[in-house]
């Protein structure tokens, strides 16, 4: 079946590294991602990862991806308390003319001083 | 305004009325989509519109009731709304994915936060 899982809460040190895990189930999974939602807001995607990829880098985002294990992981460097905010994990699978997307719960960061 | 927008973004309802949530998007996205977002799961979809007139259910569409006379609209109703309908509902579109390896970013709005008593 499909499942998606991480935890859900992560506390850090502004100026410190966040590393936000993620376990997901179905192979056959093209593309993995990682939404942010900022408090009453919308989500937005941050980064993806096309799934015969292991890592991809984005200025201050690192997204590993180890797909023997099915486990994603988003590291932000240098993080900062505009960061403080929800990030999902999705995996994405195309369904007809549409990804169709299986969300985590969401992992609910905390950027304290 | 340009891009994706829900209203209203807070209702209080009580249980048994009948609730519309309206969705608008600007950039003529073939496909629309109803999340709702409860804790603990994420979110999940309700139901899907491929184009003007063609919806199809998703994981959790009991309930609920959708139509997409336009291209830019997809209201999504609660009949008879319950409390386990208390939630907050999210619309997203996206294009066409073109290939079976197709990546389509899905633009979600700003939610629409229901409170059924």
């Amino acid at each position: 079946g499909e499942d998606v899982e991480q935890s859900l809460f992560l506390s850090v040190r502004e100026g410190d590294s966040s590393v936000i895990n993620c376990t997901y189930t179905d192979s056959s999974s093209t593309y993995l991602y990682w939404y942010k939602q900022e408090p009453g807001a919308g989500l937005q995607l941050l980064t993806y990862i096309f799934s015969n990829m292991d890592m991809k880098q984005d200025q201050r985002l690192t997204v590993l991806l180890n797909k023997k294990d099915k486990h994603l992981s988003l590291r932000i460097a240098d993080t900062q308390t505009g960061d403080s905010a929800i990030y999902f994990c999705a995996e994405g699978m195309f369904s007809g003319g549409y990804n169709k997307l299986i969300f985590g719960a969401g992992t609910r960061l905390a950027v304290h001083p | 305004d340009a891009g994706i927008t829900q209203s209203p973004r807070y209702k209080i309802t009580e249980t048994g009325r009948q609730v519309t949530l309206m969705c608008h998007q600007t950039w003529s996205h073939s496909y629309m989509f109803w999340y709702r977002q409860d804790l603990g799961h994420g979110l999940r979809l309700i139901y899907y519109s491929a184009a003007a007139d063609i919806t199809d259910k998703g994981e959790v569409p009991d309930g609920y009731v959708v139509s997409r006379s336009k291209t830019e609209n997809f209201p999504l109703t609660l009949e008879s709304a319950t409390r386990s309908q208390t939630s907050v509902y999210f619309c997203a579109s996206s294009e066409l994915s073109t290939g079976t390896r197709g990546y389509n970013e899905q633009f979600f709005g700003p939610g629409t936060r229901l409170t059924v008593l």
